[in-house]
């Protein structure tokens, strides 16, 4: 079955420590991005990737990282230096197609208390 | 101004009835429309693309209106099912490649 994992489903995490989020796909897909979901609002971009090896900031990348050292593979970390890490996560990847639609992980919640 | 806007909602529907909804979107480099659904707490998922001349898909049926910049969405006959909230997905071409604007959302509620 061809998709997108995320794991976990559910983090727990005190506040200043880092914590990273898994996100593999088996799409063959060349791009790969992260997204935060907060109550009532639309997706925001965190990272993006187009290849391997390369990735751009989205719109609200600070105090956050990431890497692509695999296509299948894009792992966000979450670093102490985010002010608000508690959200939905999501990742999500496309085809290198303009037109071409994303498809999503089963996200990751995250809590840091 | 947001990139992509989309009415909240919730628009509450009776079981069979009809309803629409639409999504304002600002840039007219905009090259690729989307409707997602996302279901309480899950992933959206891919509900069908807007093509130039409108499609359908079963009860589903989206419009694009480049001149007045937006989409539709029109849901026939809903089913309990329906209940979602629908996003509104506007991918422009900047670059190389192109990045995904997302609406926040439209809810939807059918009711029996």
């Amino acid at each position: 079955d061809g998709g997108i994992t995320q794991s976990p489903k559910y983090l727990f995490r005190k506040e200043g420590q880092n914590v990273t989020l898994s996100c593999e796909q088996n799409l063959n897909h060349d791009a790969m991005y992260w997204y935060r979901q907060d109550p009532g609002q639309g997706l925001r971009l965190i990272y993006y990737s187009q290849i391997v090896n390369d990735f751009q900031k989205g719109d609200i990348a600070e105090g956050y990282s990431v890497s692509r050292e695999k296509k299948e593979s894009f792992p966000l970390t979450v670093t102490s230096a985010q002010k608000n890490p508690t959200a939905f996560y999501l990742c999500a990847s496309s085809m290198y197609i303009i037109g071409d639609e994303q498809y999503f992980g089963p996200g990751t919640r995250l809590t840091v208390t | 101004r947001k990139e992509v806007e989309q009415d909240p909602g919730p628009f509450n529907v009776p079981e069979g009835a009809t309803v629409a909804f639409n999504c304002t979107y600002s840039n007219s480099a905009s090259q690729s429309f989307f409707w997602y659904r996302q279901d309480c707490r899950k992933e959206p998922k891919l509900l069908m693309s807007v093509y130039s001349s409108g499609n359908e898909d079963g009860r589903f049926t989206a419009q694009l209106n480049r001149a007045s910049q937006y989409i539709s969405l029109l849901i026939r006959d809903s089913k309990l099912s329906d209940s979602a909230t629908y996003l509104c997905v506007v991918k422009r071409t900047t670059d190389s490649w192109g990045k995904f604007q997302f609406g926040a959302g439209t809810q939807v509620v059918v009711t029996p």
